[in-house]
């Protein structure tokens, strides 16, 4: 996973406030996928991104959340109002290509609510 | 919805024992990809396979496709403390780039 750098490592945020987690992909990939780990689960695929385009938003909740990738600058994902069960540890991958090319993580961050 | 079923969750054995780990689902996959994840950290990418009835060998480690394309196991032969880790399979349809569906994990523990 080296190359994958995603900041900050750890975020604690009270209940109602804002969280941004940050991802740059490694050099020359323009695929940036992010999924969420909650406690004791597998990893579960929110959203896929390539520059400036949303590709794929599936498992993004309806509300409170939103990801951008723009032409300049990391992927942001954007966690408004927090509430507690967005506790979790949040994965960015990034990939050369989309089809085919394997993806390669980051080492996540881990957002606390408090 | 596609779903990774990965088996057993837990498994402990002594130094030197083998094992594998078993990961099936009853859809197609285009590719499948093996991860290690340590505590606190991302997943490690180990190996790819593409190819249905694929085997591929990393030192110790086995990964086989199954034909089909639907089921892939991991074995590791001769278990070394340091292979102790949670390892992922991870399916990849294709069609959404390289949008991924996780299994739960298997919890490898190898004791001295």
């Amino acid at each position: 996973n080296a190359g994958v750098m995603q900041n900050p490592r750890h975020l604690v945020r009270r209940r109602g406030q804002e969280a941004r987690l940050r991802c740059s992909p490694m050099k020359g990939h323009s695929h940036v996928y992010w999924y969420r780990q909650l406690p004791e689960e597998g990893l579960k695929f929110m959203v896929y991104l390539q520059k400036e385009n949303i590709i794929d938003e599936s498992g993004m909740p309806k509300e409170r959340f939103s990801a951008e990738f723009p032409k300049e600058g990391p992927s942001i994902l954007r966690i408004q109002q927090v509430v507690r069960g967005d506790s979790a540890a949040y994965f960015c991958a990034s990939s050369l290509n989309g089809e085919g090319t394997e993806a390669f993580f980051g080492q996540g961050t881990r957002l606390t609510v408090v | 919805t596609q779903l990774l079923e990965q088996s057993p969750q837990f498994l402990s054995i002594q130094e030197g024992e083998n094992l594998t780990v078993y990961c099936n689902s009853s859809s197609v996959f285009s590719s499948l990809q093996w991860y290690r994840q340590e505590p606190g950290e991302g997943p490690v990418l180990l190996v790819t396979v593409v190819t249905g009835g694929e085997v591929k060998k990393l030192k110790r480690l086995t990964f086989q496709f199954g034909d089909a394309r639907k089921d892939s196991s991991l074995h590791i032969t001769a278990a070394q403390t340091g292979d102790t880790g949670l390892y992922l399979c991870a399916g990849a349809t294709g069609a959404a780039g390289n949008k991924l569906t996780f299994g739960g994990g298997t919890r490898v523990l190898v004791k001295p």
